[in-house]
């Protein structure tokens, strides 16, 4: 597709389950973001992705969050044993190079995930 | 600890004027800044940006300008349509060698343009 792509939009789950959120960058564009998003917050930093390479995941607030982009394309955030405080938005991002000054990245639509 | 501030939540202005959006941080490190744009049940879209080795760059109708000694940085918009009305996010990245530039979020302005 022409932009990001995440799916699902919006998915609300029982405390406790596990839920697994997806991007699709746009083709082509090596790094890959995921941002958190509370009501009335700008995105917050969550892990980034060169390629399938994992760079940087300090972002992630504890060890019930994970991401995978296992072919340098589609990325999947995956959190574990859902608690309340983890409702938000999540939202993806790409961009098409690894640093320079012309790499702004491009953001899905996101996911509005609510733990109930 | 918040390192990239936007400290008016909404902004109000007629159609025709000057829309004038703040942003601070705290970052010392950070030598690019962006603001990016974001309709309701939309991501948000890279609007304009600038380097830390300039204090001005313009695209149309928008200008960012920088100043560095003040850890400031204000998007102008001239003339504002009701088209601009949207939350307007201010962003800041530190040169990562080698690496993607994550961005450090503020918490947005809600631009309102009256016609």
């Amino acid at each position: 597709g022409a932009g990001v792509s995440q799916s699902p939009r919006y998915k609300v789950t029982k405390r406790g389950q596990d839920v697994a959120l997806r991007c699709d960058p746009i083709s082509g564009h090596v790094s890959l973001y995921w941002y958190r998003q509370a009501l009335g917050q700008g995105p917050e930093f969550l892990t980034y992705f060169n390629y399938e390479a994992q760079q940087d995941k300090s972002g992630l607030p504890n060890d019930r969050f994970s991401a995978e982009r296992p072919e340098g394309s589609i990325s999947t955030l995956t959190i574990q044993r859902t608690e309340q405080r983890d409702s938000a938005m999540y939202r993806c991002a790409s961009s098409p190079g690894m640093g320079g000054l012309n790499t702004e990245a491009f953001f899905g639509q996101g996911t509005r995930l609510t733990v109930v | 600890d918040q390192q990239v501030k936007q400290n008016s939540p909404s902004l109000s202005v007629q159609e025709g004027r000057i829309s004038i959006l703040n942003c601070d941080y705290t970052n010392s490190m950070f030598d690019y800044f962006l603001w990016y744009k974001k309709y309701p049940a939309e991501g948000p879209t890279f609007l304009i940006s600038i380097s830390s080795i300039k204090d001005k760059n313009e695209d149309g109708r928008f200008t960012v300008f920088l100043n560095k000694s003040a850890k400031h940085l204000s998007l102008h918009i001239v003339p504002s349509q009701p088209g601009d009305s949207a939350v307007y996010f201010c962003a800041a990245s530190a040169s990562l060698s080698g690496s993607a530039r994550q961005l450090t979020f503020g918490s947005g302005t809600q631009l309102t343009v009256l016609p």
